[in-house]
């Protein structure tokens, strides 16, 4: 079965921009979670979307935000871009969420803010 | 917030020696997962400890879960150059919202 689809796989963008992310996860999937990878924090939760609704948050600024969508599909968006924001964003999907399942990855976005 | 502290940061080894990489967590948890991430790859996910003491073994990779359910290790068996790459411990705490939180991991390296 196909795995969790993360487009677009690169990405340039310029201080102060927009960006959005997508998330396809694993059929039959309904929680999705975002990660931030960098070689120095490691990985950074984000937020985790069951159902449409978001049900954790990590502690990011308000510029990160996402969404859910009914089919599960996600998104997430990052405003007013910093060059601190240039890292590798992970998308997980999981049958139910943290509370019995593992997760499986996509292959992920490279944010690049310049 | 839940904060899971994983040694060491990297570990060189020469091939056929043992690996074990410690985690510790600042709140009990109620599960447990390992994850491997190849250089230049995602995360996969290994295995889920969910039981005090639960001890589950993949070949030859062996995981604990500790008593008090806020340790955990992963012992690498006789390595080898496939077992190359970083391995996460992530631990959820339930009911809070801090998701599945992440050890910063260890890399393995080893020489041949």
């Amino acid at each position: 079965k196909a795995g969790v689809t993360q487009t677009p796989r690169y990405l340039i963008k310029t201080r102060g921009q927009q960006v959005t992310l997508s998330c396809s996860p694993i059929s039959g999937h309904r929680s999705v979670s975002w990660y931030q990878q960098t070689p120095g924090q490691g990985l950074q939760f984000l937020f985790e979307y069951f159902s449409e609704t978001q049900r954790n948050k990590g502690n990011f600024p308000g510029r990160f935000s996402g969404r859910q969508f009914s089919n599960s599909r996600s998104e997430m968006n990052v405003s007013t871009l910093e060059l601190g924001d240039s890292a590798l964003y992970l998308c997980a999907s999981s049958l139910a969420g943290t509370e019995g399942y593992g997760y499986t990855f996509g292959s992920g976005t490279r944010l690049t803010v310049v | 917030g839940q904060q899971v502290m994983q040694i060491p940061q990297y570990q060189h080894v020469q091939e056929g020696e043992d690996f074990t990489t410690y985690c510790n967590s600042s709140t009990t948890l109620s599960n447990i997962q390992w994850y491997k991430q190849r250089p230049g790859g995602h995360p996969v996910f290994l295995i889920q400890l969910v039981k005090s003491g639960e001890v589950k073994k993949q070949k030859r990779l062996t995981f604990q879960f500790g008593e008090a359910k806020k340790n955990s290790s992963l012992h690498i068996t006789a390595t080898q150059t496939t077992d190359v790459g970083t391995y996460f411990c992530a631990g959820y705490s339930g009911g809070g919202a801090d998701g599945l939180t992440f050890g910063k991991g260890t890399h393995l390296i080893i020489q041949p």
